[in-house]
């Protein structure tokens, strides 16, 4: 599975668009971008996933580059309650293929 | 019930007890995964099963031995562990690609262990 590259941590104001970039460079024709959270002291939460085009569902959008070698996750009106790690992961959408979680972003929304 | 539920929530265990982690998806789903996440350290995958074959087995010690008796209920048995050992484990269910997901995994609320 391709790496991907995360910036640790980010704060962002509550009620604002959060952007959250993951570089994925090295990223192959038939591996997805798959985005999870992981709010504290719980199992990580899907939020989303693309291969080509952008993504849009009811937590967020998914930018990816016409290159796919990066992307944003963009949660639209961050609340308190997005506070969370969130993971970018590259992966085959095979049967029972595994994730491999990174150290991902640490994101603090604050009032 | 709903989504993937995990039993106990906390464990406290002695290094020469033994125990078992439970693991229910009612999600319908064909695919189920044993997580371990250390403290600040990132998630490492255990163990996948696929259609109740183990496709998956991450280098785990023996100490840590899974079963998957149906498609819906995946164990973890503990036994002889370390204290290193403590972490909390999680477990998640997929939907294949074959079969009509995306392979988006569902993961249960984790089971916090402590090895004394």
């Amino acid at each position: 599975d391709a790496k991907t590259t995360q910036p640790p941590s980010m704060d962002c104001a509550e009620g604002r668009a959060a952007n959250l970039p993951c570089n994925h460079s090295t990223i192959s024709g038939n591996e997805y971008v798959y985005w999870y959270r992981q709010i504290h002291s719980q199992g990580p939460q899907y939020i989303i996933h693309g291969l080509k085009n952008n993504e849009t569902n009811e937590m967020a959008s998914l930018i990816i580059t016409e290159d796919r070698k990066s992307s944003t996750l963009i949660l639209p009106h961050a609340t308190l309650r997005d506070t969370a790690v969130y993971y970018c992961i590259v992966s085959l959408k095979a049967a029972g293929n595994k994730l491999t979680f990174g150290g991902g972003t640490r994101v603090l929304v604050k009032p | 019930e709903t989504g993937v539920t995990q039993t106990p929530r906390h464990l406290v265990m002695g290094m020469t007890n033994k125990k078992s982690l439970k693991c229910e998806q009612h999600l319908g789903h064909n695919a189920m995964y044993w997580y371990k996440q250390s403290a600040k350290k990132p998630l490492e995958l255990m163990f996948v099963y696929s259609l109740e074959e183990r496709v998956e087995n991450n280098s785990v010690p023996s100490r840590f031995s899974p079963e998957c008796p149906n498609s819906s209920h995946l164990f973890l048995h503990l036994h002889t562990l370390q204290p290193e050992d403590s972490a909390l484990y999680l477990c998640a269910s997929s939907q294949s690609a074959l079969a009509g997901g995306d392979n988006e995994q569902f993961f249960g609320p984790g089971t916090r262990l402590t090895v004394l």
